[in-house]
């Protein structure tokens, strides 16, 4: 029974689109995170939603925004998709923020061409 | 500006040995600290995690050594089993609501 769950696995699609990734968890979090990895492997936090509530918004495009319909649920919608965005991107989950143990998914590896 | 650092990028350790992965940050204002693994195609998992006020946490074969003046942090797997081979990620925060994480080690642990 998957913890932290995230769909689509694989994503390839072509520049100027737009894309929704889902995640959810099913651990009772209050916290969900959604962070970047690019390809020099830094896992970067992007967003954190505490009780469907925005805590953390890192410098990113406001092409990215995050929607968290229930504390379960945290979505990332991209907007006009550039190569640059091309990476793998994971959710996470945790009871409290920063002082905590996160759970991640298993990622989306997003292609942009 | 990468406050923490992994600055070995891959580790080969025989089959019984020690391995021991390194971790350097720059804030000293981090008081929590964490190691991920992390195998191809899945999410990183959570291996072990160390506070500030402490020097040292053990959890089995893993155990993690902080030495706050230097502004390290270690992972030691002993003894290391080919099971172990995978990215090791260290990761920090000073509980601001985010972890900030180095570019990971790959460990291979030979047969």
């Amino acid at each position: 029974d998957t913890a932290v769950s995230q769909t689509p696995k694989y994503l390839v699609t072509q520049m100027g689109n737009d894309k929704s990734i889902k995640c959810e968890q099913n651990l009772g979090h209050d916290t969900m995170y959604w962070y970047k990895q690019d390809s020099k492997k830094f896992l970067k936090i992007m967003f954190s939603y505490n009780n469907k509530e925005l805590i953390i918004n890192e410098t990113v495009p406001n092409r990215f925004s995050p929607k968290s319909p229930d504390k379960a649920h945290l979505n990332l919608h991209i907007n006009s998709l550039e190569l640059g965005d091309s990476a793998v991107y994971f959710c996470a989950s945790s009871q409290e923020p920063a002082t905590d143990t996160q759970y991640f998914g298993p990622g989306t590896r997003l292609t942009v061409l | 500006d990468q406050q923490v650092k992994q600055n070995s990028p891959s580790l080969s350790v025989q089959e019984g040995r020690i391995s021991i992965l390194n971790c350097d940050y720059t804030n000293s204002m981090f008081d929590y600290f964490l190691w991920y693994k992390k195998y191809p195609a899945e999410g990183p998992t959570f291996l072990i995690s160390i506070s500030s006020i402490k020097d040292k946490n053990e959890d089995g074969r893993f155990t993690v050594f902080l030495n706050k003046s230097a502004k390290h942090l270690s992972l030691h797997i002993v003894p290391s089993q080919p099971g172990d081979s995978a990215v090791y990620f260290c990761a920090a925060s000073e509980r601001t609501y985010k972890y900030i994480f180095g570019t990971g080690t790959r460990l291979k642990v030979l047969a």
